[in-house]
């Protein structure tokens, strides 16, 4: 069974540009969330989406924004990029009724 | 969520138990008690998890203080590739971190 998939794995921008990251979860799991990971902050929770409709938001600005789409694949994005936004980014993805999220590899974005 | 609280790093020499602790004073009675690791690029694998009985799978054991006020992973034979960071959360659902916070966790280093 594959595994979470993230794609792209590395990425440089630069700052007021726009970015679009992807996720394909496991076969079956319906639910994905996506994470920030930078070393000052730790690992800090985005958003969830579950059926196409975002069910749980963290404390991000609006700039951050996200969809699923109805293969369960989904996608976020930053708008007007920032140097703080530099991070890992990390999708998981969870059946709904049990078992506990998986990881992927995450997306490196270097906003510079 | 409630907190977590989790020594900083710790070492261990190869082939020899790993005890690593995780105190949640405030933890509450519904929280769930999650243990991931995440070794260098890649995302948080998901090692264990439990609510009040300690668990075993194949990769390590959860014993969970009566109180539940904290916990221990033990790894029963720590190799090189055990070595990671380590973190403890607690969730109030099972399938979903949403409004958890990683923190730091606890970086084991395996000597060989």
């Amino acid at each position: 069974k594959a595994g979470v998939t993230q794609t792209p794995r590395y990425l440089i921008k630069t700052r007021g540009q726009q970015v679009t990251l992807s996720c394909s979860p496991i076969s079956g799991h319906r639910s994905v969330s996506w994470y920030q990971q930078t070393p000052g902050q730790g690992l800090q929770f985005l958003f969830e989406y579950f059926s196409e409709t975002q069910r749980n938001k963290g404390n991000f600005p609006g700039r951050f924004s996200g969809r699923q789409f109805s293969n369960s694949r989904s996608e976020m994005n930053v708008s007007t990029l920032e140097l703080g936004d530099s991070a890992l980014y990390l999708c998981a993805s969870s059946p709904e009724s049990a078992g506990t999220p998986a990881f992927g590899s995450g997306t490196q974005l270097s906003v510079l | 969520d409630a907190k977590t609280t989790q020594p900083n790093s710790m070492e261990s020499n190869e082939e020899e138990p790993v005890h690593l602790p995780c105190n949640h004073s405030t933890i509450s009675g519904t929280d769930y008690i999650h243990w991931y690791r995440q070794l260098p690029s890649q995302g948080p694998e998901y090692v264990i998890h439990g609510l009040t009985s300690n668990v075993n799978n194949r990769m390590a054991s959860l014993a969970i203080a009566e109180d539940r006020k904290s916990s221990t992973l033990i790894l029963h034979r720590a190799t090189l590739r055990d070595a990671a960071v380590y973190y403890c959360i607690l969730s109030a659902r099972e399938t979903s971190y949403d409004k958890v916070i990683f923190g730091p966790g606890t970086s084991l280093s395996v000597i060989p």
